[in-house]
């Protein structure tokens, strides 16, 4: 069974200043990978996704996020983050159907 | 297009009681999952269903069930409630015209169920 590490559990970050939420994964054959964003008291919300072509994937709201298939990793970057991207973020991989998600990283973007 | 819509919003139920959870997906999709979202174990993949089949399982006891309908609509069911019950129950839809993999799965907002 695939699994997904974010390594980070909670990353503080002034507004403005770039920031970047790490996940591994562990699957080595096809990966299909997912970030989703969770803001308080909602559901989950696409930001991007890796189904295959270019590796690094441009999403919404500024984000995007580069697959390293050698590292097994698919960090989510964004150069210049809002107080409003204070939120939960996952990363997820697809296995037949089922999401896979990691446990989470608590992004605080601080005035 | 309206998103994913799930019914009721917060619910609360004592312990062995039953509960039910409905789950609306996006116009023209046919696939819906469930997950379970806790502060302890995270996100948690509970069923998936296909033109009226399970089609996918997590590992969840017995008690956890779930059913859809002709129009893609979804229903989980939880029985004999535990106080471990309570957590953000989310519902996904994805079209399915690919295959499990490689689909998108939009969320619901989530039914949050607390078990007294």
């Amino acid at each position: 069974a695939q699994s997904v590490t974010q390594l980070d559990s909670q990353v503080p970050v002034f507004e403005e200043a770039p920031v970047e939420l790490r996940c591994n994964y562990s699957s080595s054959v096809s990966v299909y990978l997912f970030w989703y964003v969770q803001y308080p008291n909602q559901g989950l919300q696409l930001l991007l996704k890796y189904l295959s072509g270019s590796t690094l994937v441009k999403g919404i709201n500024g984000f995007e996020a580069e697959f390293n298939k050698s590292q097994t990793s698919f960090h989510l970057r964004k150069p210049s983050v809002h107080i409003s991207d204070t939120a939960e973020y996952f990363c997820a991989v697809n296995e037949r159907g089922k999401l896979i998600f990691g446990q989470g990283t608590t992004l605080q973007v601080k005035p | 297009k309206a998103g994913v819509t799930q019914t009721p919003r917060y619910l609360i139920k004592t312990r062995g009681q039953q509960v039910t959870l409905s789950c609306s997906p996006i116009s023209g999709h046919r696939s819906v999952s469930w997950y379970q979202q806790t502060p302890g174990q995270g996100l948690q993949f509970l069923f998936e269903y296909f033109s009226e089949t399970q089609r996918n399982k997590g590992n969840f006891p017995g008690r956890f069930s779930g059913r859809q309908f002709s129009n893609s609509r979804s229903e989980m069911n939880v029985s004999t409630l535990e106080l471990g019950d309570s957590a953000l129950y989310l519902c996904a839809s994805s079209l399915d015209n690919s295959g499990g993999a490689l689909e998108t799965q939009y969320f619901g907002p989530g039914t949050r169920l607390l078990v007294l």
